[in-house]
């Protein structure tokens, strides 16, 4: 069964510190596929990046950065010089490659993680 | 703006009415979903639709059906609405990578129900 795990509920910082967003993933797959969303406090769903389980390369995105670590079943988010933009709620997904139904993969969520920058 | 068109944004019900929660995608996407969102809880899918014709149960559908009309078009109904489905309903779409796995959802903006 595929988990995943966002052990900081809530994070709040100070404008201009960075933060890290913790996302802990379990499965048994070999191939799978791990994303990050954002969703601010009107209330839509922004799909932020996904990365597949054989790409441990870091991604950066202008402040964004993602560290994926496969020995430590890890897709850590963070942002640098956050700004009172970046509040959020932030959700970590992990979709395992086995097909269900219809080709379906299914996606699993964290419970998210709420992050507050205090300007 | 091509995107994830749901409606209505807010609706109230008392206990025991019907509705039905319209969806509808403008990208081709193949594959549909239901979700909904509560307080502590993640997202957890409802029901979803990986192609046009086909439907299937999520982790919690107790309550629900769904009709994927044709492929842009992908409803929920609540039959008789109870307390316990207040929340807020997310519809999303994706299209199905070729070597498996499933590109990001495209999200709808959300129907935040309530049942009194």
């Amino acid at each position: 069964a595929q988990k995943v795990t966002q052990a900081q509920t809530e994070i709040s910082v100070v404008e201009k510190e960075d933060v890290t967003l913790d996302c802990v993933y379990e499965t048994r797959d070999t191939t799978y596929y791990l994303f990050w969303y954002k969703q601010p406090p009107s209330g839509e769903l922004v799909f932020l990046i996904r990365r597949n389980s054989f790409d441990e390369q870091n991604e950066i995105s202008g402040r964004y950065s993602w560290n994926f670590q496969k020995s430590t079943s890890s897709f850590n988010f963070t942002i640098t010089a956050s700004q009172v933009v970046d509040s959020a709620v932030y959700f970590c997904a992990l979709s395992e490659a086995a097909s269900g139904s219809g080709g379906y993969q299914k996606v699993t969520f964290g419970i998210g993680t709420k992050l507050q920058v205090i300007p | 703006n091509a995107g994830v068109t749901q409606t209505p944004k807010f609706q109230v019900l008392k206990t025991g009415q019907s509705m039905t929660l319209q969806c509808a995608q403008d990208m081709n996407h193949n594959s549909m979903y239901w979700y909904r969102q509560d307080p502590g809880m993640g997202l957890r899918l409802i029901y979803y639709s990986a192609s046009e014709g086909t439907t299937d149960k999520g982790e919690v559908p107790n309550g629900y059906n769904v009709s994927r009309l044709n492929k842009r078009e992908f409803s929920l109904r609540l039959e008789s609405a109870a307390p316990s489905q207040t929340s807020v309903y997310f519809c999303a779409s994706s299209e199905k990578a070729g070597t498996g796995g499933t590109y990001g959802y495209t999200f709808g903006s959300g129907t935040r129900l309530t049942v009194v």
